[in-house]
C-alpha cells in the first residue's frame, strides 16, 4: 500500500540554525508530493509541490524540498529557521485523486 | 485567504446530539474532502466527493455521513454523537488531481 513516513515526531532547533525534515513515501509511479504546514488552531497551508522536472523545489517562506527518486524522499530543508516557523509539518502523496498524510513532525524553535 | 469556510469553529456538545459540520467553497471546485485529525496530529481521510452527488468513504472508518447536493457545498453530519467523535474535523478542496489541496481552518469538536 503506498504510504508516507515521517520518522521525526518532534524537533526543536535554534533560531538561525538549518533545518532538515524527513520524508519518505511508499509509491509504485511517479508521485505528487507536497509539504503542508500548520500553524495552531489551523487549517493546512501548502508550502511547496513536486510534479516532475527539476527535483529540488522552491517554495513558500524560504522553504525546499528535493525529490530523491533511489531512496524514496522528498525532506523538506530551511537554511536559517525563524521563530514563526514552529509549526506542525506534513508531507503527503496524492494517491489515486486522494492525499495521503504522514503523521507530521512537530517543530520547535527556541530563540 | 480563506477561500473555503468551516463552521463552527469549536462545538462542544453532549453525547448522543445530532451534529451538522459545515464546509463551503467558493472556488467551484469539484473534489472536496474531509479528514479527521487525531490529538496527535496524524491526518485520516473519512470521506470524499468528486462532484455533486457522488459521495465516497475515506480509509478510516467513520460513523458519519456526508451529502454533496451542491459544488460549493460538503457538511458532514454525526446523527449520535460520542466522546470517540472528539477531534478536528478538516475539509479541503481541489480543483483537479494532483492539484493541491485548499483547506479549511477545521472544526474541533469534543463531545463529552
Amino acid at each position: 500500500a503506498q504510504s508516507v513516513t515521517q520518522p521525526d515526531i518532534h524537533i526543536t532547533v535554534s533560531e538561525g540554525a538549518s533545518l532538515e525534515l524527513r520524508c519518505n513515501y511508499s509509491y509504485g509511479a511517479t508521485p505528487y508530493l507536497f509539504w503542508y504546514v500548520q500553524s495552531p488552531g489551523q487549517g493546512l497551508q501548502l508550502l511547496l509541490k513536486y510534479f516532475s522536472g527539476d527535483t529540488l523545489v522552491q517554495g513558500i517562506k524560504g522553504f525546499e524540498a528535493e525529490f530523491k527518486r533511489s531512496q524514496s524522499s522528498f525532506n523538506l530543508r530551511k537554511p536559517s529557521v525563524h521563530w514563526s516557523d514552529a509549526a506542525e509539518y506534513f508531507c503527503a502523496v496524492d494517491r489515486a485523486d486522494k492525499l495521503i498524510f504522514g503523521t507530521g513532525t512537530r517543530l520547535q524553535v527556541f530563540p | 485567504e480563506a477561500d473555503i469556510y468551516q463552521t463552527p469553529r469549536y462545538l462542544v456538545i453532549g453525547t448522543g446530539k445530532k451534529i451538522t459540520l459545515e464546509c463551503s467553497q467558493t472556488m467551484g471546485h469539484d473534489k472536496m474532502y474531509w479528514y479527521q485529525q487525531d490529538p496527535g496530529m496524524e491526518l485520516h481521510l473519512i470521506h470524499y466527493s468528486y462532484g455533486v452527488n457522488s459521495t465516497e468513504k475515506g480509509d478510516l472508518s467513520s460513523e458519519s455521513t456526508v451529502s454533496r447536493i451542491r459544488t460549493e457545498h460538503f457538511p458532514l453530519t454525526l446523527e449520535s454523537a460520542r466522546p470517540s467523535h472528539t477531534s478536528q474535523y478538516l475539509c479541503a478542496s481541489t480543483p483537479r488531481t494532483g492539484s493541491p489541496l485548499h483547506f479549511g481552518n477545521g472544526t474541533r469538536l469534543t463531545v463529552t
